[in-house]
């Protein structure tokens, strides 16, 4: 079975302070983690994928397989970063597997 | 620019209602998915394909089904609507090639109300 934890359903920041949305996962694979964004009123998409290792809007994230998990990072928010954000999890040929999600809020 | 669609952005429905809630995308993508997505819940699989007539249950099928009979449009089909399935349900679309490692593609989703 493949699962994904965001253990915070609520992460405030001031803008300019450093922030980290924090995901952690289960699957005894090789599995491949991305993180998704929904800005207020917009569709959900793709932020950044592991594979990939670029850095997006500022964003990071690195795969850590010993800690199993795939934390996002910014080292200095800004108020347009606020916003819901998604890990997941393709472990399965066709499965991806969603976490709870993260509300970002950045206080001006 | 891919783009997947929503037959709607708003439903309601009452409770016993048979309800369709289509998708099309327009990049010829293998795979299609149909998620919800709650408050504190995340976003849930409930079905998905990966050719035409074909499909997968996914972690919450219980109450749906869905059809595809074209490669663009995915439909999921609530038989019997009930209070619990109100919900805002995402469709989304990805390439086959390297299976659901591809980036999934999202529709603006459908809010659904059953009354």
């Amino acid at each position: 079975a493949q699962r994904v934890t965001q253990p915070e359903k609520l992460l405030s920041v001031f803008k300019g302070a450093p922030v980290e949305l924090k995901c952690n996962y289960s699957y005894s694979g090789s599995p491949e983690l991305f993180w998704y964004v929904q800005y207020s009123r917009q569709r959900l998409q793709l932020l950044l994928r592991h594979i990939s290792r670029e850095s997006i809007k500022g964003f990071t994230a690195d795969l850590n397989k010993g800690e199993t998990s795939f934390h996002l990072k910014k080292p200095f928010a800004q108020e347009e970063d606020s916003a819901m954000y998604y890990c997941a999890l393709a472990g399965g040929y066709q499965k991806v597997t969603f976490g709870t999600g993260t509300k970002l809020q950045v206080i001006p | 620019d891919v783009k997947v669609t929503q037959s709607s952005r708003y439903l309601v429905k009452r409770t016993g209602e048979k309800v369709f809630l289509e998708c099309v995308q327009d990049m010829d993508h293998e795979n299609m998915f149909w998620y919800r997505q709650d408050p504190g819940l995340g976003l849930r699989l409930i079905y998905f394909s990966y050719d035409v007539k074909m499909k997968e249950k996914g972690d919450i099928p219980e109450g749906y089904s869905v059809s595809r009979e074209k490669k663009e449009r995915f439909s999921l089909i609530l038989e019997s609507a009930s209070t619990n399935q109100t919900s805002m349900y995402l469709c989304a679309s990805s390439l086959v090639s390297g299976g659901a490692r591809n980036e999934q593609f999202f529709g603006p989703g459908t809010r659904l109300t059953v009354l």
